[in-house]
């Protein structure tokens, strides 16, 4: 079984400045693993993912994630923030051999302030 | 851009009555999910369905839930009689191929209000 673990319920931050979004995973098997985020009156939309190679995967809206391995992470950066990335992100696996369903993460609110 | 419709955007019903939520995938997809969302918990997992039968299902979906594909086009969530505890947001999802390095394809949602 896997369990998704977002650190921050909340991520407050002013407008242009960076922001970083943390994402910790436990698996017993290799996993996919998919930053997602939800607009206001919206469903899930997908940012990015991490399928395999490259630990740092591009999305977008200008958003990166790095995959490191050995400390279980997968956290979601953008170096400039917009008013319009008001919004919740969630961090969500899928296990490589079954691969079927997304657990999510609980999701970290940011609210991008002028 | 192709997208996945749910509909009701919002369910009200009493304790005990049947409610099914609607969705429609994208046309070409042949993978379909449910997951649910109660206020201020994390999305779960709780079915997933392919080829007209379900492949996976979670521990919420017990015998009080259905999913159905009637009609070719439309995927469909039954709950036959509701509680209080299913006060969710509900989403479908698709996707079009094997394996889950592809993308799930999530519609807006259908709050559903148990009263």
């Amino acid at each position: 079984a896997q369990s998704v673990t977002q650190l921050d319920s909340q991520v407050p931050v002013f407008e242009e400045a960076p922001v970083e979004l943390r994402c910790n995973y436990s698996s017993s098997v290799s996993v996919y693993l998919f930053w997602y985020v939800q607009y206001p009156n919206q469903g899930l939309q997908l940012l990015l993912k991490y399928l395999s190679g490259s630990t740092l995967v591009k999305g977008i809206n200008g958003f990166e994630a790095e995959f490191n391995k050995s400390q279980t992470s997968f956290h979601l950066r953008k170096p400039s923030v917009h008013i319009s990335d008001t919004a919740e992100y969630f961090c969500a696996v899928s296990e490589k051999a079954a691969g079927n369903k997304l657990t999510f993460g609980g999701g970290t609110r940011v609210l991008v302030k002028p | 851009e192709p997208e996945v419709t749910q509909t009701p955007s919002h369910q009200v019903t009493q304790m005990g009555q049947e409610v099914i939520l609607r969705c429609v995938p994208i046309s070409n997809h042949l993978y379909f999910y449910w997951y649910r969302q109660i206020l201020g918990q994390k999305v779960e997992f709780l079915v997933s369905f392919y080829n007209n039968e379900i492949s996976e299902k979670s521990e919420i979906f017990d015998d009080q839930f259905s999913v159905e594909r009637p009609d070719g086009s439309n995927f469909t969530l039954k709950i036959r009689s509701t509680k209080l505890e299913d006060s969710a947001m509900y989403f479908c999802a698709s996707r079009r191929l094997a394996g889950g390095a592809d993308t799930q394809y999530f519609g807006p949602g259908t709050r559903l209000t148990v009263l």
